[in-house]
């Protein structure tokens, strides 16, 4: 049972160009959404989050937009650099402790 | 570093053998959690530690899996009889102190274990 799903394995994206990597969830107890960020041989990295009671935050270059109604939550990072490559986890918490993670989209910034 | 480490970085077993793998949280987190990354899957969730106590550990697998955390600091996760099935990247992460009903404490990773079992 995937509660949190990300249905693109890939993306590739232009250097300068918007990336929009996705993130589908089920369970309506979640009330917080995080994305994460692994390069190879390294452990995941806080990127940005966001609780259920918003439906933007903004840091940077990246904005994650989370649509309640329709369980959905995106990740935008503009723009694009080559440094941005990694592999991106979205993850969600209900009341606190663990995280339950999608299984990932390798994103590809060509310069 | 200031960062969650674990050892080893790579174990490579035969099936049947038991293995220990190590978290070292950082200083003053009083929340770990262990997790599992299968080939080609997200991070699974295994067992969280609130001090030295275990009060989540639904995401263990089978009983062959055990943790133990002491001091409120080391953590060792034991995986007896190793299966192929075993094979994974496990990940241990810390955080500060969840409050009951809190919404999130951000989790810090380590690098992770590169566990193979032959």
């Amino acid at each position: 049972d995937q509660q949190v799903k990300q249905n693109s394995p890939s993306l590739s994206v232009q250097e300068g160009r918007i990336s929009i990597l996705n993130c589908d969830y089920t369970n309506s107890m979640f009330d917080y959404f995080l994305w994460y960020k692994k390069y190879p041989a390294e452990g995941p990295t806080f990127l940005i989050s966001i609780s259920s009671i918003k439906d933007k935050n903004e840091d940077g270059r990246f904005t994650v937009f989370l649509n309640k109604s329709a369980k959905h939550l995106s990740l935008h990072i503009v723009p694009s650099q080559p440094g941005d490559s990694a592999v991106y986890f979205c993850a969600a918490s209900a009341r606190g402790n663990k995280l339950v993670f999608g299984a990932g989209t390798i994103l590809r910034v060509k310069s | 570093g200031a960062g969650v480490s674990q050892s080893p970085s790579n174990k490579v077993t035969e099936k049947g053998k038991d293995v220990e793998l190590r978290c070292d949280p950082i200083s003053g987190h009083t929340a770990l959690y262990w997790y599992r990354q299968r080939l080609g899957q997200g991070l699974e969730f295994l067992i969280y530690f609130q001090g030295n106590s275990a009060p989540d550990k639904s995401g263990l697998p089978s009983d062959r899996f055990s943790a133990e955390r002491t001091g409120e600091s080391v953590s060792t996760l034991t995986i007896q009889r190793t299966q192929q099935e075993d094979s994974a990247v496990y990940l241990c992460a810390s955080s500060h102190h969840v409050l009951a009903g809190a919404s999130y404490n951000e989790q810090f990773f380590g690098p992770g274990t590169r566990l193979t079992v032959l």
